[in-house]
């Protein structure tokens, strides 16, 4: 069964307009939870993770912004979408499935026009 | 800052063909682990290698884990179509919060 849940899967947004993806856990309390993007089926790269609600930390400058209003509720959002925003994002828990272990969620894929 | 690197980053066989992809890094680790990703989906874990010179077998897939835990390999004997996928190794940083990923491998397995 799934334990990490993401939604949209699929969103076309255009330039200039807002983003919100959300992800919310089950099964676990105060998980580490982490937000990746994925380009062109390549390598994960780490944008945003927390420890706790409220606890949010920024690997890479960007246009994103990442909020944990909840223990099982991670927010991945933008106040204006750029073209190089489009790409697959994955939402993951650690310590979910067992100790210092990724589960993934099953992804939402943006595009931006 | 920990990088890994995989090789080769596209490998395109035939059914029942053997293979091994490699995971490398200057850095040492105090774990790896292996994912498996189909196109369009999140990464679903294979195996954690912990200890150095570890060997894990999970069915065709044989995983080792380096003496010096700055490396790692899988190895798929007789392939199948159903291993088709992009294959990521990852390893846990330093401080113990985050996952450094490889770019990955591509691997095709052809009927």
């Amino acid at each position: 069964s799934q334990t990490i849940h993401q939604w949209p899967a699929t969103l076309v947004q255009p330039v200039g307009s807002p983003l919100s993806l959300e992800c919310t856990v089950e099964g676990t309390s105060n998980p580490n939870l982490y937000w990746y993007r994925q380009a062109a089926g390549r390598g994960l790269q780490l944008l945003f993770y927390s420890v706790g609600i409220g606890q949010i930390s920024s690997e890479v400058p960007q246009n994103l912004s990442a909020s944990r209003p909840q223990d099982r509720q991670f927010i991945l959002s933008s106040k204006k979408l750029l073209l190089s925003d489009s790409g697959f994002y994955l939402c993951a828990g650690m310590g979910i499935s067992g100790a210092n272990v990724l589960t993934f969620g099953a992804g939402s894929r943006l595009t931006v026009l | 800052t920990q990088l890994l690197e995989q090789s080769p980053q596209f490998l395109s066989i035939q059914e029942g063909e053997n293979l091994t992809v490699y995971c490398n890094s200057s850095s040492v680790f105090s774990s790896l682990q292996w994912y498996r990703q189909e196109p369009g989906e999140g990464p679903v874990l294979l195996v954690t290698v912990v200890t150095g010179g570890e060997v894990k077998k999970l069915k065709r897939l044989t995983f080792q884990f380096g003496d010096a835990r700055k490396d790692s390999s899988l190895h798929i004997t007789a392939a199948q179509p159903g291993d088709t996928g992009l294959y990521l190794c990852a390893g846990l940083d330093n401080y113990g919060q985050n996952f450094v990923f490889g770019p990955g491998t591509r691997l095709s397995v052809l009927p």
